[in-house]
């Protein structure tokens, strides 16, 4: 199972664009990079998901270099509302017998 | 629609009673994943359920814990004689079968052991 390492912590303010890096240096050739999110008292939630180069959705944009090695997690224009832990996970549950880790994650603050 | 749901969403209890946590997934979803989550911490997986099966029962915790799943429905996690480290979020998702698909979490049970 691919371990994975991003910053445990981030501060930023409305308006800015916020970029989280996750390193996964050893990435298998079939694995996906998913990204989730976590407010408090809930449970996470699928923001955005990526194999190679760049994937771009309603929420966030996700950017994974040719060696895969890492990949970077940007929200344009944060909002106080965007608050909240953020996930990166390597692999594929389904082969993997159920198991993703998910790691302690980055816990991102925005202020006004 | 419906997403996924866990009851109960808080439960206490005193040390050494058994404790059962429910988990409907959203239909049609025939994976479904328990896992824990203490304060301040990441995930720990626990138990993947493909359909009624569950191929890898290693990651629960000790001999206390099991869980079943009936008519790839919903799943049942249930911890014998509760111990204070038991105390945590137990948070059950649930995804399609297909590779890559992404899980849907529910909110959680909150489980407090006195």
């Amino acid at each position: 199972l691919a371990k994975t390492t991003q910053p445990i912590s981030m501060d930023s303010y409305e308006g800015q664009e916020v970029n989280i890096t996750c390193s996964h240096n050893n990435i298998a050739t079939n694995d996906y990079i998913t990204w989730y999110q976590q407010f408090p008292s809930q449970g996470p939630r699928f923001i955005i998901q990526g194999y190679k180069t760049k994937v771009t959705n309603e929420v966030a944009s996700l950017f994974i270099p040719a060696d895969r090695k890492s990949s970077t997690l940007s929200l344009p224009r944060v909002s106080l509302s965007d608050t909240a832990v953020y996930y990166c996970l390597v692999g594929d549950a389904y082969n993997q017998g159920g198991k993703l880790i998910f790691g302690q994650g980055t816990e991102l603050s925005v202020k006004p | 629609g419906a997403g996924v749901s866990q009851s109960p969403s808080n439960k206490v209890t005193e040390k050494g009673k058994d404790v059962e946590l429910r988990c409907d997934p959203i239909s049609g979803h025939t994976a479904l994943y328990w896992y824990r989550q203490r304060l301040g911490q990441g995930l720990e997986f626990l138990i993947y359920f493909q359909g009624n099966s569950a191929p890898d029962k290693s990651g629960l915790p000790s001999d206390r814990f099991s869980a079943e799943r009936t008519g790839e429905s919903v799943s049942t996690l249930t911890i014998q004689r509760t111990q204070q480290e038991d105390s945590a979020v137990y948070l059950c998702a649930s995804s399609l079968p297909d590779r890559y698909q992404p899980q849907h979490f529910g909110d959680g049970t909150r489980l407090s052991i006195l």
